[in-house]
């Protein structure tokens, strides 16, 4: 069980938006830790696409956005493309545990 | 540009010590407001925070290791290692190591290695 909780699954056709929520708690993103995310090609290492809640890294295509509100953050694709079918995780930090945590992971299929 | 580069044995017995290094190239491990982190991922599953080093003094692990692991930091060499003791199949993961700006994440990532557990 993941210290922040993500759905398993999420899928749309190209073109469509998609978005990936991430639920944490008050120890975590309600305590005002920031929230990224990241990207895992399959067979490949995680890529940072949002840090700091809201902000996206040099390359990162803008149809990457995030927010965050309360005890939650969320990751949307708009314009989805097959090429962003992979595994995404939202990764925070924890005052209980000392350190990061990550959310369990979502699979974006592309229809 | 930063690269990050991990090695070490590929198969480790159970109940023995896993051993990795992460090679910093393109930067110094000294830096200030860095971490260097490690984090696993067995096979199918996700993303699992073991822990994350300061290049002085500060360490921290996830408590769900129960003191198992070991990070160290060698400046000298520009690289940093993990030491995973008593290791059992539940071990066998995809190991990766990365550099940790506290309000920033995980900005770099090495390309993780395989360790797998069994006799």
């Amino acid at each position: 069980q993941s210290v922040l909780t993500q759905p398993p699954s999420v899928s749309g056709a190209p073109g469509q938006r998609v978005t990936i929520s991430c639920t944490g708690s008050n120890f975590n993103i309600g305590a005002g830790y920031e929230v990224h995310w990241y990207q895992q090609l399959p067979g490949r290492a995680p890529k940072r696409i949002i840090y700091d809640n809201t902000n996206r890294p040099s390359g990162v295509p803008d149809r990457f956005s995030a927010s965050k509100s309360g005890t939650s953050a969320s990751l949307a694709i708009t314009g989805l493309q097959a090429e962003d079918e992979a595994d995404y995780y939202c990764q925070s930090y924890d005052s209980s545990l000392t350190g990061s945590v990550f959310g369990g992971g979502t699979k974006v299929t592309v229809l | 540009q930063l690269q990050l580069q991990e090695s070490g044995p590929g198969l480790v017995k159970p109940s023995e010590t896993l051993s990795l290094t992460c090679s910093v190239s393109g930067g110094s491990i000294s830096d200030d407001y860095y971490f260097w982190g490690w984090i696993r991922q067995p096979p199918g599953k996700g993303l699992e925070w073991i822990g994350s080093s300061y290049h002085v003094g500060t360490t921290y692990y996830n408590p769900s290791l129960k003191s198992r692991a070991t990070i160290s930091v060698d400046t000298s060499r520009n690289q940093f290692s993990l030491k995973l003791s008593s290791v059992t199949a539940a071990d066998t993961a995809v190991y990766y190591c990365a550099r940790l700006k506290t309000n920033s994440g995980f900005d770099y990532w090495g390309q993780g290695t395989l360790v797998s557990v069994s006799s």
